[in-house]
């Protein structure tokens, strides 16, 4: 069984700030990591992803994630925020099993941009 | 690529009758898609894995004889809410499995919001 917990329900931060949301998971087999972005009554849009690699993966928008095993975490950073970024972010975790990778989310993190 | 379309964006029914919504892999090949609830403000909560030319696989506590799904084809998959009543109302979004090297990559519809009276 796999869980992704993410600590942070809102994170409020100004315009221009960076922020940090946070994701932690646990597994028992290798996972396959991600960020989705939800935009009000819209589906949801990926951010980036970890496979395989390099644990520093870079996405759209100017977000990027560290994946650290030892920590079992995977948080989303980015530098410099827009009031375009305020939606809903979800973390994800999935290991593959054959033809269907069935993705748990976490129950989500709503960044709050601010001017 | 990789759009994955849904129809209808939304609907509003009576207590009591059959709602279907429709997913749809526009521009690739999806032999699994999925589908998926979310009520407000809280998180994507998987129903059913559907596999073209084979029943669905259902999560536990989602009831198959309420939730239809049909996987008729690799572009098309369709769920359908049987009997709806009030608390069927949420958010519904699909997703659709594209094969890669190493994983299935899901690639996620705009959502139905369905309001059930």
């Amino acid at each position: 069984a796999q869980s992704v917990t993410q600590l942070d329900s809102q994170v409020p931060v100004f315009e221009e700030a960076p922020v940090e949301l946070r994701c932690n998971y646990s597994s028992s087999v290798s996972v396959y990591l991600f960020w989705y972005v939800q935009y009000p009554n819209q589906g949801l849009q990926l951010l980036l992803k970890y496979l395989s690699g390099s644990t520093l993966v870079k996405g759209i928008n100017g977000f990027e994630a560290e994946f650290n095993k030892s920590q079992t975490s995977f948080h989303l950073r980015k530098p410099s925020v827009h009031i375009s970024d305020t939606a809903e972010y979800f973390c994800a975790v999935s290991s593959y099993t054959g033809t269907a990778s069935k993705l748990t989310f976490g129950t989500g993190t709503r960044l709050q941009v601010t001017l | 690529g990789a759009v994955v379309s849904q129809h209808p964006s939304w609907v509003i029914c009576k207590s009591g009758t059959s709602v279907k919504i429709e997913c749809r892999s526009l521009d690739f090949q999806a032999t699994t898609m999925f589908w998926y609830r979310q009520f407000p403000k809280q998180s994507l909560m998987l129903m059913a894995t559907s596999n073209e030319g084979s029943k669905a696989t259902y999560e536990q506590g989602v009831e198959k004889d309420k939730f239809l799904i049909n996987h008729a084809s690799l572009t098309l998959s369709t769920l359908t809410v049987t009997s709806a009543h009030p608390e069927d109302s949420s958010f519904y979004i699909c997703s659709a499995g594209r094969t890669g090297r190493s994983y299935n990559e899901q690639f996620f519809g705009p959502g139905t919001r369905l309001t059930v009276l």
